[in-house]
């Protein structure tokens, strides 16, 4: 079954470094998303990207934040200059576009460590 | 704002059992819900979803039932297993009330340890 893949699955970084987490997601999904959970909350979303652009981006997603898909099949999350309350696991999510693409497929995460 | 709750943090259940997850939604303009099973380490995993014309949907040992007008819907394991052991989230698609496009919106996440 098609899945999702994300590297690295551990990152360890000072803080105020910049990071980039990566993605590949199913081949034949249109829509890509971020989202983060921070130990002990919810899932929450950061971003969505849809035909090369970001279509919706949440309140977390500040200027410290940008999705890139540099190739056809890459996707990825830089932030900037890292904080530590950056400190959680991301996942990142595709889906298709047709009848049945309200279900997103997860990758299993990057657990980013901001010392 | 808590748009999708999970109020039970955790549950357990016995082997063999019924295990009943709750989730209550607050935004009138969620049109499908869906249930994510997660490992430690792991992404959300797909389980089960529900359109919100429809008022139950069953998948197995899973099924999840949808009762608009309290807005709150719920998945059942019968008969649990150890295996199901895990975080299950409730999330809710549709237009995210303050955002103006479509999200999907998760809850907090229950703990389910089903005891041998």
């Amino acid at each position: 079954e098609p899945e999702v893949t994300q590297t690295p699955s551990h990152q360890v970084t000072q803080m105020g470094q910049e990071v980039i987490l990566r993605c590949v997601p199913i081949s034949n999904h249109l829509y890509f998303y971020w989202y983060r959970q921070i130990l002990g909350q919810k899932v929450e979303f950061l971003v969505s990207f849809y035909n090369n652009e970001i279509s919706e981006k949440s309140e977390i997603f500040d200027d410290q934040f940008s999705v890139e898909r540099p190739d056809g099949s890459n996707f990825t999350l830089k932030i900037r200059s890292t904080k530590l309350e950056d400190s959680a696991m991301y996942f990142c999510a595709s889906r298709i576009e047709t009848v049945g693409g309200e279900k997103l497929f997860f990758g299993s995460g990057t657990q980013l460590s901001v010392l | 704002d808590q748009q999708v709750k999970q109020n039970s943090p955790s549950l357990s259940v016995q082997e063999g059992r019924i295990s009943i997850l709750n989730c209550d939604y607050t935004n009138s303009m969620f049109d499908y819900f869906l249930w994510y099973k997660k490992y430690p380490a792991e992404g959300p995993t797909f389980l089960i979803s529900i359109s919100s014309i429809k008022d139950k949907n069953e998948d197995g040992r899973f099924t999840v039932f949808l009762n608009k007008s309290a807005k709150h819907l719920s998945l059942h394991i019968v008969p649990s297993q150890p295996g199901d052991s895990a975080v299950y989230f409730c999330a809710a698609w549709g237009l995210k009330s303050g955002a103006g496009s479509y999200q999907l919106t998760f809850g907090k996440g229950t703990k389910l340890s089903v005891i041998p």
